[in-house]
């Protein structure tokens, strides 16, 4: 069965600083590979995604993840961190073709010192 | 607002009672999708349907676990006989569906069994 890890439950950082939030899955096939942000009182908000081809992607509010096929790791960077991304930071992956079938990892919470 | 809803936003209930949940999608989307999201884990995947079909659905829904879209909009989840460890967010997503779907999360109910 596919799985996902995110080693670290909490991680701080001071504003400016760079970021990177780890992630590995386990899978048999290349996987469709997601970050979600999950603010306080908010619903998941999809950062950025991974189907196929340039393994560097690009998402919103600045971030970006590295697919690494030989590690099975999607990191999640961002080079100068704002306090407003202060959340919860989720991993996923599906099976290709199966966008929709999520499994997420445990979830990285993020706090920003100032 | 034109994003997911979900009704109520806090549920609290005694041991054995019957509780329903509503998910009103994004007009447009034929896809909705029910997660559940206990404390420090991430969402894990119950139920979704296409229109009012209901494709697949996990093993994590037991048999007092039912969900329906009766005419291809809004969706009902509804728990028979409470558990305490029925205790969790509850999440509905929808979508367009498509090979690269992207899935939008309602900011989610959460129940606590008592």
């Amino acid at each position: 069965a596919q799985s996902v890890t995110q080693p670290d439950i909490h991680i701080t950082v001071s504003e400016g600083a760079s970021l990177e939030l780890r992630c590995n899955y386990s899978y048999g096939a290349t996987p469709y590979l997601f970050w979600y942000v999950q603010s306080p009182g908010q619903g998941l908000q999809l950062l950025l995604k991974y189907f196929s081809g340039d393994t560097l992607v690009q998402g919103i509010k600045g971030f970006e993840a590295e697919f690494k096929r030989s590690q099975s790791s999607f990191n999640l960077r961002k080079p100068s961190v704002h306090w407003s991304d202060a959340a919860e930071y989720f991993c996923a992956v599906s099976l290709a073709g199966t966008a929709s079938k999520l499994t997420f990892g445990t979830g990285t919470r993020l706090q920003v010192t100032l | 607002d034109t994003g997911v809803s979900q009704d109520p936003r806090h549920k609290i209930t005694k041991r054995g009672q019957n509780v329903t949940f509503r998910c009103d999608p994004i007009s447009e989307h034929n896809r909705l999708y029910w997660y559940r999201q206990t404390l420090g884990q991430g969402p894990e995947f119950l139920t979704y349907f296409q229109n009012e079909a209901q494709l697949e659905k996990s093993r994590l829904l037991s048999d007092r676990f039912s969900a329906e879209r009766p005419k291809g909009s809004f969706s009902t989840l509804e728990i028979q006989r409470t558990e305490q460890g029925d205790s969790a967010m509850y999440l509905c997503a929808s979508s367009l569906g498509g090979q690269s779907e992207k899935l939008f999360f309602g900011s989610g109910t959460q129940l606590s069994v008592l």
